[in-house]
């Protein structure tokens, strides 16, 4: 069964970079998925941030294309995201997840992000 | 890209069905769908895929109280003897080959 953890800060001053990594075991992101991105402001519903496939090719949400970056770590089994010029909009709770066949079908736990100074 | 619409709340009683409703946007009506449970303070979880001719495919551990199917642009979840542990949020997800989308949720209330 694959899963997934999240990890980074839960606090980012405004106008900085949130960085947040996502641990994968029982899986390995090299096999045929896509690795994603989502979040979810409190309160409200569920935004795709974008994603990176098991061959690195990159998809993002034209609304944070910008200012998104995600990547991966073959080596450590783990991909990250990286979201710059972050204001208050940017603070929610941020799932990672995997994809294969299309759909999600494996999401991580979450992890809350604030933006405030 | 694909559009997907829900309703922003249902109700049911305790041990009756309810059919909740994704809905494509125009041109997107082949679309495969899958629906995510959220219960409260919880993270997402997959239920099943459901596509276009109606058949579903559900994720590991699913009740069998949960079933999918699909006409013309709609893509339904229907839950069966419904239980308070039900009582959640439920999204749908499309995607195509640039992007993935979620429609706003629909809150699922048991009375």
């Amino acid at each position: 069964q694959v899963q997934l953890q999240e990890s980074g800060p839960g606090l980012v001053k405004p106008s900085g970079t949130l960085s947040l990594s996502c641990a994968v075991s029982g899986g390995s992101i090299s096999s045929t998925s896509w690795w994603s991105w989502v979040r979810q402001p409190p309160g409200k519903g569920l935004e795709w941030i974008g994603e990176i496939s098991h061959s690195g090719s990159t998809s993002y949400n034209p609304s944070l294309k910008s200012r998104v970056t995600i990547s991966a770590d073959k080596s450590k089994n783990q991909f990250s995201l990286r979201l710059t010029s972050v204001t208050a909009a940017d603070t929610a709770v941020y799932f990672c997840a995997r994809a294969v066949g299309g759909s999600i079908d494996y999401w991580g736990q979450g992890t809350l992000v604030t933006v405030s100074s | 890209q694909p559009v997907v619409t829900q309703s922003s709340s249902a109700s049911a009683s305790l041990g009756s069905s309810v059919k909740l409703t994704c809905t494509l946007s125009s041109g997107h009506s082949t679309y495969i769908i899958a629906w995510h449970q959220q219960q409260p303070g919880k993270a997402p979880r997959y239920l099943m895929k459901v596509e276009g001719s109606g058949s579903y495919n559900k994720g590991s551990g699913v009740p069998d109280r949960f079933s999918g199917s699909s006409s013309g642009s709609d893509r339904y979840l229907t839950i069966s003897n419904l239980q308070f542990e039900d009582e959640a949020d439920y999204y749908c997800e499309t995607w195509d080959s640039t992007t993935r989308v979620f429609g706003g949720g629909t809150k699922l209330t048991v009375l």
